[in-house]
């Protein structure tokens, strides 16, 4: 099956330091979504990409589709402690009749204040 | 959120029991889904229903029986399950199924499950 590579799996930033967490497919993706998951909690839905090198901002986050829309990054600017949480990257393909959603690892953000 | 709501919300049960999960979805989405997401692995997409009619299936073991009635409710039924099927398991909804602008995923709270 599909398969969507996200790293790092943790990282440790210190209040104020910037994140980044990067997803990598092996095939092209129909668009690919984030997620943030605070601890105890469900995922819940960032934003989705669709087109070809797209860049969206929310606030301190910006999200980033790559030209071949094989891979995605989050980027967080100064980092605060209510960004705690593991964001998931998730890849939506097609084909064949078929549709998957497939979801990354997850990379586990601890913010040390 | 109370988008998606599911229960119970915590669950026990033997390998010899039979339980099933419940998921409702207030939404008026077609598609539902059941992930299952454990320590060890990424959330893994178990079913899809689109419509009440299953569209995929992703090789889950068939000690894991699902039934989506109407497009708002979505069930988990449990039979002979091991060990290992312990972990939280997420329903979700989405406005249509992927790929597409419209399936982005909206979750329930999860159960967790542990199986003795």
């Amino acid at each position: 099956g599909q398969q969507v590579m996200q790293i790092p799996q943790y990282q440790h930033v210190q209040e104020g330091e910037d994140f980044t967490t990067y997803c990598n497919s092996s095939t092209t993706l129909s668009n690919i979504q984030w997620y943030k998951q605070r601890p105890g909690g469900h995922p819940v839905f960032l934003i989705q990409l669709v087109k070809s090198g797209e860049v969206k901002k929310q606030k301190r986050l910006t999200f980033q589709f790559g030209e071949a829309k094989k891979n995605s990054s989050l980027h967080i600017t100064a980092t605060q402690t209510t960004d705690v949480g593991t964001y998931f990257c998730a890849g939506a393909y097609s084909g064949a009749g078929s549709y998957q959603l497939t979801f990354g690892k997850g990379t586990k953000l601890s913010v040390i204040p | 959120e109370t988008g998606v709501t599911q229960t119970p919300r915590h669950l026990v049960m033997g390998m010899t029991n039979k339980k099933s999960l419940k998921c409702e979805q207030h939404l008026g989405h077609n598609a539902m889904y059941w992930y299952k997401q454990s320590a060890k692995k990424p959330l893994e997409l178990m079913f899809v229903y689109n419509f009440k009619e299953q569209t995929e299936n992703n090789s889950v073991p068939s000690r894991f029986s699902p039934e989506c009635p109407n497009s708002s409710h979505l069930f988990l039924h449990l039979h002979t399950l091991q060990p290992e099927d312990s972990a939280l398991y997420l329903c979700a909804s989405s406005q249509d199924p992927p790929p597409g602008l419209t399936d982005t995923q909206y979750f329930g709270p999860g159960t967790r499950l542990t199986v003795l």
